[in-house]
């Protein structure tokens, strides 16, 4: 059971706009950065936003994060069939002294 | 930039150990904190361990505190993980990563993982 709560799944079809939201506590999204991850099946993840809502190098803008409070949410706008992926927001939990991911949520695109 | 190669992986009974290792190059290795991540068959990801970039101050997941070790090596640009008294749930792929600059958060440069695989 993660310390981090996201939906299990999100869906939409091409060109419309997905959110997926990450909830958390004080003790982690509340006082420290959210990170969200990509990963396609049988490969590693890769690294989407950092910072809350910094796109590293390659990540195109469709993609865009944000915080508020104890929550943090991935915005994919312009959707298209390559984003069908598994997306985890983490972050690091100053109580339990170390990392957590969210369980991940599936995009699917219609 | 910067590559990560996962190794030790394979079969092992419950009880058993195991040693991972991560060999690095690309990038200064001393400079960054490094991860081990798991994620058993068909689940999410489960952050492990992670160890800061002079090897003196390391973090484990609860469900590994005790069992696992991380370690690194600054001359072999290596990174460890010990895994002892094994059970089936540590059943997993399981990745290195780089940290983000200056922090104990994964960054974008990860390993294609090792599979471990515990059962009797």
């Amino acid at each position: 059971q993660s310390v981090l709560t996201q939906p299990p799944s999100a869906s939409g079809t091409p060109g419309q706009r997905v959110a997926i939201s990450c909830s958390g506590s004080s003790s982690n999204i509340g006082t420290n950065y959210v990170f969200w991850y990509q990963q396609f099946p049988g490969t590693a993840p890769k690294l989407l936003i950092s910072t809350n809502d910094q796109r590293p190098s390659g990540v195109p803008d469709r993609f865009s994060g944000s915080k508020s409070g104890t929550s943090a949410s991935l915005a994919i706008s312009g959707l298209r069939s390559e984003d069908e992926a598994d997306y985890y927001c983490g972050a690091w939990d100053g109580s339990l002294r170390h990392f957590v991911f969210g369980p991940g949520t599936r995009v699917t695109v219609l | 930039q910067g590559q990560l190669v996962e190794s030790g992986g394979g079969v092992v009974q419950p009880g058993k150990s195991l040693r991972l290792s991560c060999a690095a190059s690309g990038f200064s290795f001393s400079s960054y904190a490094m991860h081990w991540v798991r994620q058993a068959p068909g689940k999410g990801l489960e952050w492990v361990a992670v160890i800061s970039n002079d090897g003196s101050t390391k973090y484990y997941a609860d469900s590994v505190k005790g069992r696992f070790t991380i370690s690194r090596d600054k001359s072999k640009n290596t990174l460890y993980v010990q895994m002892n008294s094994l059970r089936t749930e540590d059943t997993a792929v399981y990745y290195c990563a780089k940290g983000y600059s200056g922090s104990y958060y994964p960054s974008n440069y990860w390993g294609q993982g090792t599979l471990v695989t515990v059962s009797s």
